[in-house]
């Protein structure tokens, strides 16, 4: 059974350009997490899905950031107009039911750098 | 949700327990302690998980006291692959924010 994927591992981009971070859960699991990690610190709550809706977004910045999870496909983060404070890796989880105290299973992550 | 302290790091030797401590004041009812551990330039990975006395895996126990305002995560006889950073939170059935600290650096020596 595969874990989570996450593609591209490593994305690099300039100031102004778009990121698209994909996320593809483990088999079975219908809920996905997103997190982002800067240097030396601890990752920081993005948004939660469930297939074809986001049930908590309180951790994304209103502006830029936006998800999905589609009915088929991977879950999507996607950046718009980078800019360097947006360098930083980025997770995604995925667990099989909704209760929250389920573990989260973590994929590698991708690291955006935006020069 | 409740906000977790633990020290930043820790330096131990193999062969030996470590102990990491965490500190959760304001834990509520439905909520339960979480450890991961995350090895660089990779993703978190579940450890333990309780919410009242002692839980013990394969990997490691967990000890909650009875007023559940810490917890203290037990890695017995640790070699240098347990070097890594060690996150505990606090995760709540009302909510689906989980919030990760900045974890405890473990250096773990030969």
């Amino acid at each position: 059974n595969a874990g989570v994927m996450q593609n591209p591992r490593h994305l690099v981009r300039r100031r102004g350009q778009e990121a698209r971070l994909r996320c593809s859960p483990m088999k079975g699991h219908s809920h996905v997490y997103w997190y982002r990690q800067l240097p030396e610190e601890g990752l920081k709550f993005m948004v939660y899905l469930q297939k074809e809706n986001i049930i908590d977004e309180s951790g994304m910045p209103k502006e830029r950031f936006s998800a999905e999870f589609p009915k088929e496909g991977p879950s999507i983060l996607r950046i718009q107009q980078v800019v360097r404070g947006d360098s930083a890796a980025y997770f995604c989880a995925s667990s099989p039911v909704e209760r929250p105290t389920d573990t989260q299973y973590f994929g590698p992550g991708t690291r955006l750098t935006v020069l | 949700l409740a906000k977790t302290t633990q020290p930043i790091s820790m330096d131990s030797y193999e062969g030996q327990e470590v102990n990491i401590t965490c500190s959760h004041n304001n834990i509520a009812t439905n909520d339960y302690i979480t450890w991961y551990q995350q090895f660089p330039s990779q993703g978190p990975r579940f450890i333990i998980q309780g919410y009242k006395t002692k839980v013990t895996n394969e990997v490691a126990s967990l000890f909650i006291p009875a007023d559940r305002k810490s917890s203290t995560l037990s890695l017995p006889r640790v070699s240098l692959s347990d070097t890594a950073v060690y996150y505990c939170l606090v995760v709540s059935t009302g909510g689906f924010k989980t919030i990760f600290g900045a974890g405890t650096r473990l250096f773990v020596k030969a």
